[in-house]
């Protein structure tokens, strides 16, 4: 199947900085990407959807502001988390899906953001 | 989308079938039941999905009844590897440009040796 990829894998950070998680899809064009968030013990909770060339549409709660979103190239998407604290260590999925009516979403790996 | 109902934990013999039950009750004429599973620390990933007839892939089985309120991911020889949280999903194809999967809590599928 389609395979996705993120980077880094894991990544500790200060209270205060920045940090940028990449997500690409590998072997063919992702339409649309999607932001999950994952806390210990429990479930995926989506944040944020993003069509390429698009601004992204954020869910209810998530601050746009805080989670940068950039979805530049069919192959490619960006979240930054501005100004992190230890409130936002989670584990981040990405999601691609190839087309509109793709049945198929296919997830990156995961990246583990620790804030100390 | 129709809310889901999964088990918060079952238990599977090493080389048994592992049949993990979803309740879906309020689904809707055109919305697909979809599964995927996740493995600790890991991305979710696509199992199977259909609409309202069986289902087989080289992974799993997907059994839906009649009325399409409830279904059935069967895996027929579970192994150690297939340990994860198995998550049941209703969705209608597509949906446009802002496709979500909404995951619930899922089934955390113990297979033991």
């Amino acid at each position: 199947g389609a395979v996705v990829s993120q980077h880094p894998s894991w990544v500790i950070c200060k209270s205060g900085t920045s940090v940028k998680i990449e997500c690409r899809s590998l072997d063919f064009q992702a339409t649309t990407m999607f932001w999950y968030r994952q806390f210990p013990k429990q479930s995926l909770m989506l944040m944020a959807t993003s069509n390429e060339g698009s601004k992204a549409t954020y869910e209810q709660g998530v601050e746009k502001d805080k989670f940068l979103i950039n979805h530049a190239s069919l192959t490619l998407s960006t979240l930054t988390v501005t100004s992190a604290h230890p409130e936002d260590s989670s584990f981040y999925i990405c999601s691609a899906r190839q087309g509109l009516l793709s049945y198929e979403q296919y997830f990156g790996p995961g990246t583990r953001l620790t804030v100390t | 989308d129709a809310k889901t109902t999964q088990p918060p934990s079952m238990d599977c013999a090493e080389g048994r079938a592992a049949n993990l039950p979803c309740n879906h009750s309020t689904i809707s004429g055109n919305e697909y039941v979809y599964w995927y599973r996740q493995i600790h620390s890991q991305g979710p990933q696509y199992i199977i999905h259909g609409l309202k007839n069986n289902e087989t892939n080289e992974m799993a089985s997907l059994i839906i009844t009649e009325d399409r309120k409830s279904s059935t991911l069967i895996l027929p020889h579970a192994t150690l590897r297939d340990t994860a949280v198995y998550y049941c999903i209703v969705r209608v194809l597509g949906g446009g440009s802002n496709y979500k999967l909404t995951f619930g809590k899922g089934t955390l599928l113990t297979v033991n040796p």
